[in-house]
């Protein structure tokens, strides 16, 4: 079953470095997602992708992020200047982009962000 | 603006006994609402969702849940727990029109005991 990855599973950074976090997503999807969830807290919606453009953002979504699809398979969110507080599992989804509002976002299993 | 509540952020059954994992929603549309479960060191996979299709949904490994518009409810629930059920349950929310961005509650830590 085809299924969404992420890359590097851990990482650690210090705080003011810029750390780029990858994403396959599903091949034939075109809705591309990045959440993140802070240790304890509820699971938070970042961006959403579609047609090579940003499609909503959230008020966390700000000018310390971007995300990019640099080719054909892989998607990802870059956090310029890294601050404690992005320390989080930031999870990838995609989904098929064919029917709008209520489709199933898959999911990647994650990368734990540590900021140090 | 949307949003869910999950009454209950630790949940403890035995093993056979009814699973009820509550959820409460909040829109002002139409909402669509998934239920979705994580286990320990992997993302979140899909239990099931309902689109207005019907009010009562069925998902994998046995659980389903209830829509119901007059208690803004969408309640998860599995006759028979598993000790493989052991996991976090989200519910989320998306609204008809809104695009696809997924609000999600707080979780449910499942624990099923012998």
């Amino acid at each position: 079953e085809p299924e969404v990855t992420q890359t590097p599973s851990h990482q650690v950074t210090q705080m003011g470095q810029e750390v780029i976090l990858r994403c396959v997503p599903i091949s034939n999807h075109l809705y591309f997602y990045w959440y993140r969830q802070i240790l304890g807290q509820k699971v938070e919606f970042l961006v959403s992708f579609y047609n090579n453009e940003i499609s909503e953002k959230s008020e966390i979504f700000d000018d310390q992020f971007s995300v990019e699809r640099p080719d054909g398979s892989n998607f990802t969110l870059k956090i310029r200047s890294t601050k404690l507080e992005d320390s989080a599992m930031y999870f990838c989804a995609s989904s098929e982009g064919t029917s709008g509002s209520g489709e199933t976002q898959y999911f990647g299993p994650g990368t734990r962000l540590l900021v140090l | 603006a949307q949003s869910v509540t999950q009454l209950g952020s630790h949940v403890s059954v035995s093993e056979g006994a009814l699973v009820l994992l509550r959820c409460n929603y909040s829109s002002s549309v139409p909402p669509y609402l998934f239920w979705y479960v994580q286990y320990p060191n992997q993302g979140l996979q899909l239990l099931l969702k309902y689109t207005s299709a019907a009010t009562l949904v069925k998902g994998i490994n046995g659980f389903e849940a209830e829509f119901k518009k007059s208690e803004t409810s969408f309640h998860l629930t599995k006759p028979s727990a598993h000790m493989s059920d052991a996991a976090e349950y989200f519910c989320a929310v998306t609204l008809t029109g809104g695009g696809n961005k997924l609000t999600f509650g707080t979780g449910t830590q499942l624990k099923v005991e012998l």
